[in-house]
């Protein structure tokens, strides 16, 4: 069971818009620590979506929004495509684990 | 270009052990913090240990630290991880990580490609 909550799966049709949450606790997202999120297709490694909650990396589009409240985070995509299908991780700092901690996943379909 | 390229993954018995090599290219690689993070067949990432730029601070997830210990020779650019008494519930992919900062926290900005880890007898 991960430190961070997701939902394990969220669908949508194209170009329409999903949030995917990652729900935290006070010791990690509710105590001030960044949520960055990751992209990853089907056999290849993670990539780089968002960092500090909400900051796009260069190369990554305006469609990814990232935000942060309480305990909880949000990635949004706006403009489904059917290349955005892959697993959506969030990751934080946790300071009862002393580690860095990830959510489980969230697998998106585009229908 | 920024590249991180894994080696030494196989397949080893349980109780055995495997040095795991990163291999870093197209940055400088004592200015960055360093992880492992790994991911079981089918299953979600799982963050494994961290040092910084100068090896001045390691973490390991509190699960492993008996067990796997993370270091690096900057003058080789090259992260390791040497992992022991390596049990079924290790078998992975493992990624090295190179980190990038915010003021709330760390976050991994270039991932390689992974080596494969498979603990079976």
């Amino acid at each position: 069971q991960s430190v961070l909550t997701q939902a394990p799966s969220v669908s949508g049709a194209p170009g329409q818009r999903v949030t995917i949450s990652c729900t935290g606790s006070s010791s990690n997202i509710g105590a001030g620590y960044d949520v960055h999120w990751y992209r990853q297709l089907p056999g290849t490694a993670p990539k780089l979506l968002i960092n500090g909650n909400s900051n796009r990396p260069s190369g990554v589009p305006d469609r990814f929004s990232g935000s942060k409240s309480g305990t909880s985070a949000s990635l949004a995509i706006t403009g489904l495509q059917a290349e955005d299908e892959a697993d959506y991780y969030c990751q934080s700092y946790d300071s009862s684990l002393s580690g860095w901690v990830f959510g489980g996943g969230t697998k998106l379909t585009v229908l | 270009e920024v590249q991180l390229v894994e080696s030494g993954g196989g397949l080893v018995k349980p109780g055995g052990s495997l040095r795991l090599s990163c291999a870093a290219s197209g940055f400088t690689f004592s200015s960055f913090g360093m992880n492992w993070v790994r991911q079981a067949p089918g299953k979600g990432l799982e963050w494994v240990s961290s040092i910084s730029s100068r090896s001045s601070y390691i973490y390991y997830a509190d699960s492993l630290k008996d067990r796997f210990t993370i270091s690096r020779d900057n003058a080789k650019n090259s992260l390791y991880l040497q992992m022991n008494n390596l049990r079924a519930e290790d078998t992975a992919v493992y990624y090295c990580a190179r980190e990038g900062a915010t003021r709330g926290g760390y976050y991994v900005d270039v991932w390689g490609k992974g080596t494969t880890v498979t603990v079976s007898s």
